[in-house]
């Protein structure tokens, strides 16, 4: 019974190219969220998505950043045109329903852009 | 807009130094409180859900509870392996699911 999966773990890009973080939610899960740790800060919210829909997207940055869940596939959460200040980690986690549910986390891709 | 702190920022106890975390919130309406425990290099790992004033949870050497304003988890006996980073967090007013931690407290637990 698989938890969540995030890869890869580690990701490093040069100034200017994109990056694709990807997870799959816990079996049985169809919720999936977006959490990026900066260094020294606390975890915060990205983006919320179900299966083909973004629900609630309020802590997502307006430019470079989007993310997706398809029907079939893992979640991709993708910044293009990276820059220095998007060095995080950058976490998934997924619940069975929405609501007052605690969340499952993946173990996180770390990515580093030089 | 939710606010979640916690204290200390760090703390180190000697093996079987009990000892408590603090986490005071600032909310609409309280909707819940969760807290997680994070290792180095991982994910959160869900503890406890806290829903209503008065309630307590407890785990092995943890014990989670909660008041109108703020949760303490309190730690019995603590070991080395508890040692880890301890998040808090509350759940949104429109989207349930998008939590706001706090920023955590590192424990470390010398044998």
């Amino acid at each position: 019974n698989a938890g969540v999966m995030q890869n890869p773990r580690h990701l490093v890009r040069r100034r200017g190219q994109e990056a694709r973080l990807r997870c799959s939610p816990m079996k049985g899960h169809s919720h999936v969220y977006w959490y990026r740790q900066l260094p020294e800060e606390g975890l915060k919210f990205m983006v919320y998505l179900q299966k083909e829909n973004i629900i609630d997207e309020s802590g997502m940055p307006k430019e470079r950043f989007s993310a997706e869940f398809p029907k079939e596939g893992p979640s991709i959460l993708r910044i293009q045109q990276v820059v220095r200040g998007d060095s995080a980690a950058y976490f998934c986690a997924s619940s069975q329903d929405r609501g007052r549910e605690k969340l499952f986390f993946g173990s996180g891709t770390q990515l580093s852009v030089l | 807009e939710d606010q979640v702190t916690q204290s200390p920022e760090a703390l180190r106890l000697q093996e079987g130094e009990s000892s408590s975390l603090n986490c005071s919130y600032t909310v609409s309406g309280l909707r819940g409180l969760f807290w997680y425990r994070q290792d180095p290099g991982k994910g959160p790992e869900f503890l406890f859900t806290l829903y209503s004033a008065g309630e307590e949870k407890e785990k092995e050497r943890l014990k989670a509870t909660l008041t109108k304003k703020e949760s303490f988890l309190h730690i019995t006996a603590p070991k080395p392996e508890d040692s880890a980073t301890y998040l808090c967090a509350v759940p949104g007013e429109t989207s349930g699911s998008r939590l706001t931690f706090g920023e955590g407290t590192q424990l470390t637990v010398n044998p």
